[in-house]
């Protein structure tokens, strides 16, 4: 059973381009979210996804939006990046119940570099 | 404000030794609670949560963690810490009902020494 998976692990932009990471979630789950890991600091919340819609929003910008496919998986796209949106990505999947109950299975991120 | 709190960034312990990590929490009612570990250019795994009931939780890997409502507290523990417990440890909370977003405190950093 394979669990979540993201591509790509590691990728190198510059100051203004656009990004698209990908998630895999874990078999059986139908939600995901995406949480921001900045070095030395703990997961922030982007955002979550359910039935292909955005469910939840923490607070960033308009430049991080998102997608979710019939299949589950979802995008999370990055607009006119900024150095300090370097950092390590993550991605994380559960099941209804699972995020009421804030159970995630995290994949194991994309570290992104802005140069 | 809610918030989540991991006072020590750093840990240093010698291998067989005991492990408590710290967390406080700040919410208006007793959220759901979990201990999530990282290790190097990993993802995050949950190390075990705490919904209601006993208040003592047991995970995985050995850890356990206490709940103390009057204290705001849900500790990590465990009795003898062995090497490849080297990593990161994440205290996050969630309010209890509802779709809610899981907030996660800033990460206490284990080494562990011979």
């Amino acid at each position: 059973d394979a669990g979540v998976t993201q591509s790509p692990t590691h990728l190198i932009k510059t100051r203004g381009q656009q990004v698209t990471l990908r998630c895999s979630p874990k078999s059986g789950h139908d939600t995901v979210s995406w949480y921001q890991q900045a070095l030395g600091q703990g997961p922030q919340f982007i955002f979550q996804y359910y039935e292909e819609e955005e469910r939840q929003r923490g607070n960033f910008p308009d430049r991080f939006s998102g997608h979710q496919f019939p299949n589950y998986s979802s995008e999370l796209n990055v607009n006119a990046l900024l150095l300090g949106d370097s950092a390590l990505y993550l991605c994380a999947s559960s099941t209804t119940s699972g995020v009421n109950t804030g159970e995630l299975f995290f994949g194991e991120g994309s570290r992104l570099t802005v140069l | 404000a809610q918030s989540v709190t991991q006072p020590d960034i750093h840990i240093t312990v010698s291998e067989g030794a005991s492990l408590e990590l710290r967390c406080n929490y700040s919410y208006g009612a007793t959220p759901y609670l979990f201990w999530y570990v990282q290790s190097p250019g990993q993802g995050l795994q949950l190390l075990l949560k705490y919904f209601s009931g006993d208040t003592l939780v047991q995970g995985i890997k050995g850890f356990e963690a206490e709940f103390k409502r009057s204290q705001s507290s849900f500790n990590l523990r465990k009795p003898s810490v062995h090497w490849s417990d080297a990593a990161e440890y994440f205290c996050a909370v969630v309010p209890s009902g509802g779709y809610q977003k899981v907030t996660f405190g800033t990460g206490t950093k284990l080494q562990v020494i011979p």
